[in-house]
């Protein structure tokens, strides 16, 4: 099962670009890799998701390498209510419902 | 559209008690998931459902943990008997089938369980 690698937190001054990264070296090719978060005490939300090419929604883009084996998600202008821990997940196998969230990163916007 | 509905939010017991978790998938969706989350583990599925059906419950902790999915709209996770390590918030999720975003996941609130 391929697994994912992120840093345990991250900063981020409001109004900038917040660049979350993440390292999946072990995905298989049929892989989505996948981007939630979990604001304090609320259930993870989704936010994009992605296979090999680059995706851009109202929320966010995601931007893979083109070995797939790393990933950003950008938030291009982050506020206060962004503070949240962000899971970058791979789905497990073929199995389209079960994820691996791992330990995620948490990331603080600051005025 | 209210969302995944949970119930209750937050609960207490003693060891050794039953305890039963509540959830509301959002209507229409086929597919229902039960996860747990402790610091320690982070978040885990423990078993999921397709039209009412238990697909996978490779999550389960142990005989203890049971699921069942009555009908479209109601799931119960049911704890006997609870034990202190079993405290966590439990999430409980719905997407669509085959219509829909069906990469998505919408989660509930979470029930968050302790037991003494």
């Amino acid at each position: 099962d391929a697994k994912t690698t992120q840093p345990p937190s991250m900063d981020c001054a409001e109004g900038r670009a917040a660049n979350l990264p993440c390292n999946h070296s072990t995905i298989s090719g049929n892989e989505y890799v996948y981007w939630y978060r979990q604001i304090h005490s609320q259930g993870p939300q989704y936010i994009i998701h992605g296979l090999k090419n680059n995706e851009t929604n109202e929320m966010a883009s995601l931007i893979i390498t083109e070995d797939r084996k790393s990933s950003t998600l950008i938030l291009p202008h982050a506020t206060l209510r962004d503070t949240a821990v962000y899971y970058c997940i791979v789905r497990v196998g073929y199995n389209f419902n079960k994820f691996y969230f791992g330990s995620g990163t948490k990331l603080n916007v600051k005025p | 559209d209210a969302g995944v509905i949970q119930s209750p939010r937050h609960e207490v017991t003693e060891m050794g008690q039953e305890v039963t978790l509540r959830c509301k998938p959002i209507s229409g969706h086929d597919y229902l998931f039960w996860y747990r989350q402790t610091m320690m583990r982070g978040l885990e599925l423990l078993i999921y459902f397709n039209n009412n059906v238990p697909i996978d419950d490779s999550g389960m902790p142990e005989d203890r943990f049971s699921a069942k999915m009555p009908n479209a709209s109601f799931s119960t996770l049911k704890i006997q008997p609870s034990e202190p390590r079993d405290s966590a918030v439990y999430f409980c999720a719905s997407r669509p089938g085959t219509s829909g975003n069906h990469n998505e996941q919408f989660f509930g609130p979470g029930t968050r369980l302790t037991v003494l």
